[in-house]
């Protein structure tokens, strides 16, 4: 299974809401990326996790709030967003050290 | 420090004639490069990685990128192209024994019938 997965697909939400972005992977991978891409933009990276615990934060809001449950699993937990918060989503894994990530299809998050 | 820089955000081809993505890098250390595909609204997919063993890498679909270290490119190839080509390609650099990507800002693949 080289597959990453990510749920939901899309996601519209308030700015007063509360709402998580879920990532799935099963090849053992020990590293586990967020990314965030706005239209035709490459991707920026915001959290890295590492055995489970944040190794990275590029300076992302508190809004954004990551947590990695345990080695498969990688949430994104959103608060108070604002309309400019509004992307793709992505989500990427990779062996710990291998310059080889793989990502996910994204959630499309639209903030009202 | 390193970089990438894609020399053209857009680039035209009609189905059946060469593509050529150009991608130049600057990399104190001996990088690792990659290029990725994009689909509109999917996630990135892999198309080829160079990690210093051969200098011509081939990838899927038909793609094939060389490393040439003298001009620190790492443009990407292909002889006929398709229809279903059509994307976003990023041309991608990670130093050595990091695992986070330096991205390029994009080249937008469009293939005319």
């Amino acid at each position: 299974d080289t597959e990453v997965t990510q749920t939901p697909k899309h996601l519209v939400m308030g700015m007063t809401n509360k709402k998580s972005l879920k990532c799935e992977q099963h090849m053992g991978h020990r590293a586990m990326y967020w990314y965030k891409q706005k239209a035709k933009k490459p991707p920026e990276l915001m959290f890295v996790y590492s055995y489970e615990k944040l190794s990275i934060n590029e300076s992302v809001p508190s809004r954004f709030s990551p947590e990695c449950p345990n080695s498969s699993l990688l949430n994104l937990h959103l608060h108070a967003l604002q309309p400019e918060d509004s992307a793709l989503y992505l989500c990427a894994s990779s062996q710990i050290g291998s310059y080889e990530q793989y990502f996910g299809p994204g959630t499309r998050l639209t903030v009202t | 420090a390193q970089s990438v820089t894609q020399l053209d955000s857009h680039v035209s081809v009609s189905e059946g004639t060469p593509v050529l993505l150009r991608c130049n890098y600057s990399s104190s250390y001996s990088p690792s490069l990659f290029w990725y595909v994009q689909h509109p609204n999917k996630g990135l997919q892999l198309l080829l990685k160079y990690t210093s063993a051969a200098t011509l890498v081939k990838g899927i679909n038909g793609f094939e990128a060389e490393f040439k270290k003298s001009e620190t490119s790492f443009h990407l190839t292909k002889p006929s192209a398709h229809m279903s080509d059509a994307a976003e390609y990023f041309c991608v650099v990670s130093l050595s024994g990091y695992s986070t990507l330096t991205f390029g800002k994009g080249t937008m693949l469009l293939v005319s019938p």
